[in-house]
C-alpha cells in the first residue's frame, strides 16, 4: 500500500528555513514525479513544486521560485523541499504527492498526511 | 486557468444525490481532475480525465464534461462521502485548482 510521511514542519521566524522531508514507502518511489502542494489554514490547494522521477528537472510557482529547492535521494526513497526567506504567507500544511509513472502528469494519485509550517515572530 | 466551483457549500442528507460544479476559464478539453478532502485529512484522488475514477473510487462518484464544464455526481450520499471537493486542472503549467465545494451533512 502506498505510503507518503512528511516531517520537518514547525515554528520558525520570517526569513528563517526550514528542510522537509517526505519518505515514500509501498511503491516505486524512483519511477514517479513528486510534487508539493500546500494549503494555507482555511484555504484551498496551491501546487508548489514538482520534481522528475530522476531528478533531473524540476518547477516551482512562482511564489516560491528562488526560495524554495526540491530535490529527492531515490537511494532513500525521499523527498526534501528546503525552504529559505520564510513569510508569514507560507504558513500552511505542507503536502508531499506522488504523480503518475514515469511522465509528469498532474495527476496527484497519492498523498502524505501533511506537516505544518508556521512563519511568525 | 481559473476554475470556479458552485456551489460553495452543498447541504444534504445520506442517501441524496450531490451535484459538483467546476468552470474552467478556458476550455480543459477533458484534462479535469476531482480530489476529494475529508476534515483534518490529505487529498485524495477520486477522477482523472473528467470521467475516469481512480483505483477503488465507487461507482456511485461520476464525472461528466469537457470543454469548460464539469461536473462530479455522488449517487446515494454515504457518510463518508462529506467533505470538500476540489477540482484540478492539468492542461496548463502550473497546475491549479478550484477553490472548493464543501459538501455537509443537513
Amino acid at each position: 500500500q502506498d505510503n507518503l510521511m512528511e516531517s520537518g514542519g514547525g515554528v520558525v521566524q520570517p526569513g528563517g528555513s526550514l528542510r522537509l522531508s517526505c519518505v515514500a514507502s509501498g511503491f516505486t518511489f524512483s519511477d514517479h514525479g513528486m510534487h508539493w502542494v500546500r494549503q494555507a489554514p482555511g484555504k484551498g490547494l496551491v501546487w508548489l513544486a514538482v520534481i522528475a522521477y530522476d531528478g533531473t528537472n524540476e518547477d516551482y510557482a512562482d511564489s516560491v521560485k528562488g526560495r524554495f529547492t526540491i530535490s529527492r535521494d531515490n537511494s532513500k526513497n525521499t523527498l526534501y523541499l528546503q525552504m529559505d526567506s520564510l513569510r508569514p504567507d507560507d504558513t500552511a500544511v505542507y503536502f508531499c504527492a506522488r504523480d503518475q509513472r514515469w511522465l509528469i502528469k498532474s495527476v496527484f494519485e497519492s498523498w502524505g498526511q501533511g506537516t505544518l509550517v508556521t512563519v511568525s515572530s | 486557468i481559473v476554475l470556479t466551483q458552485s456551489p460553495a457549500t452543498l447541504s444534504l442528507s445520506p442517501g441524496d444525490r450531490a451535484t459538483l460544479s467546476c468552470r474552467a476559464s478556458q476550455s480543459l478539453t477533458d484534462y479535469l481532475v476531482w480530489y476529494q478532502q475529508r476534515p483534518g485529512q490529505a487529498p485524495r484522488l477520486l477522477m482523472s480525465d473528467a470521467t475516469t475514477r481512480a483505483t477503488g473510487i465507487p461507482a456511485r462518484f461520476i464525472g461528466s464534461g469537457s470543454g469548460t464544464d464539469f461536473t462530479l455526481t455522488i449517487d446515494t450520499l454515504e457518510p463518508e462521502d462529506f467533505g470538500v471537493f476540489y477540482c484540478q486542472q492539468r492542461l496548463s503549467w502550473p497546475p491549479t485548482f478550484g477553490g472548493g465545494t464543501k459538501l455537509e451533512i443537513k
